[in-house]
């Protein structure tokens, strides 16, 4: 059962433009939801977070959008840029004893950005 | 500060054999989880340990392992290796105490299973 999902594999946007990332989820009981980037062969690297308690964070060029009626997160990137040509991750976590430390992740989204 | 570090970066094995990776957490970070990425899988969580205790562990087998130690530093460790387990094994360090900390990763040990 896939609780978080990333429907679009892949998305290609023009340099200067804006990327939008969506992210599905089904469990009503996350409540904080954060977006990684990766690069291959290293690690993913935290981006930007948002509590349930919210419906928009932002933080330079990043913005992330949390409508919980739609179950539904999206990462706006702009103005977009070539080193922004990564995999983005949508992950989601749940504040209970028994699901501490344990993110839940989608499928991951392949940004290129065109120069 | 330094960041998630995790060795071995690179490791071959065979069928059968036993492995054990390792990972150093962000300086004073108690919170240690591991993930495994496999391309057909995504990221999958194994388990997460804080205050050498495990709090929480994934849908893996128990041919799959962890440890933390007093200095926060954890090891995962499989088993009777399968051609499955061919993945890259991630490890992320956290200052929490509940589910809403901001996980940090290393750059993964690739391990490779012929």
């Amino acid at each position: 059962d896939q609780q978080v999902k990333q429907n679009s594999p892949s998305l290609s946007v023009q340099e200067g433009r804006i990327s939008i990332l969506n992210c599905d989820y089904t469990n009503s009981m996350f409540d904080y939801f954060l977006w990684y980037k990766k690069y291959p062969a290293e690690g993913p690297t935290f981006l930007i977070s948002i509590s349930s308690i919210k419906d928009k964070n932002e933080d330079g060029r990043f913005t992330v959008f949390l409508n919980k009626s739609a179950k539904h997160l999206s990462l706006h990137i702009v103005p977009s840029q070539p080193g922004d040509s990564a995999v983005y991750f949508c992950a989601a976590s749940m504040v209970t004893a028994s699901n501490t430390g344990k993110l839940i992740f989608g499928q991951g989204t392949t940004l290129q950005v065109k120069p | 500060k330094a960041g998630v570090t995790q060795t071995p970066r690179y490791l071959i094995k065979t069928r059968g054999q036993q492995v054990t990776l390792s990972c150093s957490p962000i300086s004073g970070h108690r919170s240690v989880s591991w993930y495994q990425q496999t391309p057909g899988q995504g990221l999958q969580f194994l388990f997460e340990y804080f205050s050498e205790t495990q709090r929480n562990k994934g849908n893996f087998p128990g041919r799959f392992s962890g440890r933390q130690f007093s200095n926060s530093r954890s090891e995962m460790n499989v088993s009777t290796l399968e051609l499955g387990d061919s993945a890259l094994y991630l490890c992320a360090s956290s200052l929490m105490v509940s589910g809403t900390g901001t996980q940090y990763f290393g750059p993964g040990t690739r391990l490779t299973v012929l």
